[in-house]
């Protein structure tokens, strides 16, 4: 099946540093999510993305739609210690069915005081 | 506003007794509704999803099935548990998009 591919697997950075993270894909995506998952809870939904180039802004959180489709991005701005936690994209493989969802492997950040 | 809840919270169950993970939403109707297991590698693997009452789909062959007894109901079972099923059970729902939205999980340990 289609694949994600999340980079970096993880991130140590200071408190106050922006942050950069990608997704990338084979094929094509036609819509784009971004999950935060804090230890113990379940992933909330950040960041919705629809149409190739969207650029989408949740607080101090950014997410783009690449132009090819076949990728993502999300940066969080002057990082605080509570960002801390794993961030997942997502996306319905194949462009169709709206019933599944394949995830990537996670980005596990940690920011220290 | 919609609200999922799952529970119990914990569990530690011994090899080769049943389960039965529970999971209600609240606020909407005919949801589609999701299992998913987070192991140690953070990956999270589909298991079952359905669009309907009584409407079930595998995505994985293991030793769980689930049931939808109700719109809002989405139950994960075995009659037997193995050491591989221990893991972070969490279940969705979503509603006509793409977005699926989490409960806060169920973390099963199996000795």
């Amino acid at each position: 099946g289609q694949q994600l591919n999340q980079s970096p697997q993880s991130m140590f950075i200071q408190e106050g540093e922006d942050v950069s993270m990608n997704c990338t894909s084979s094929s094509i995506f036609n819509t784009w999510l971004w999950y935060k998952q804090d230890p113990g809870e379940g992933p909330v939904l950040l960041i919705a993305l629809y149409k190739a180039g969207e650029l989408t802004s949740n607080g101090r959180l950014t997410a783009q739609f690449g132009i090819t489709r076949k990728d993502s991005f999300l940066n969080i701005s002057a990082s605080i210690p509570s960002d801390v936690g794993i961030y997942f994209c997502a996306g319905p493989p194949g462009g169709g069915s709206n019933y599944k969802l394949t995830f990537g492997k996670g980005t596990l950040l940690t920011v220290n005081p | 506003s919609q609200t999922i809840h799952q529970w119990p919270a914990t569990l530690v169950q011994p090899v080769g007794s049943p389960l039965s993970l529970e999971c209600t939403v609240e606020g909407t109707s005919n949801p589609n509704l999701y299992w998913y297991r987070q192991a140690a590698g953070r990956g999270l693997q589909l298991l079952f999803y359905s669009v309907g009452i009584g409407q079930i789909s595998s995505e994985v062959p293991q030793n769980l099935s689930a049931s939808r007894p109700q719109d809002r109901q989405f139950i994960l079972s075995s009659k037997k548990l193995l050491l591989s099923d221990s893991g972070f059970y969490l279940c969705a729902w979503s509603r006509g998009q793409y977005e699926q939205y989490f409960g806060p999980g169920t973390r099963l340990t199996v000795t």
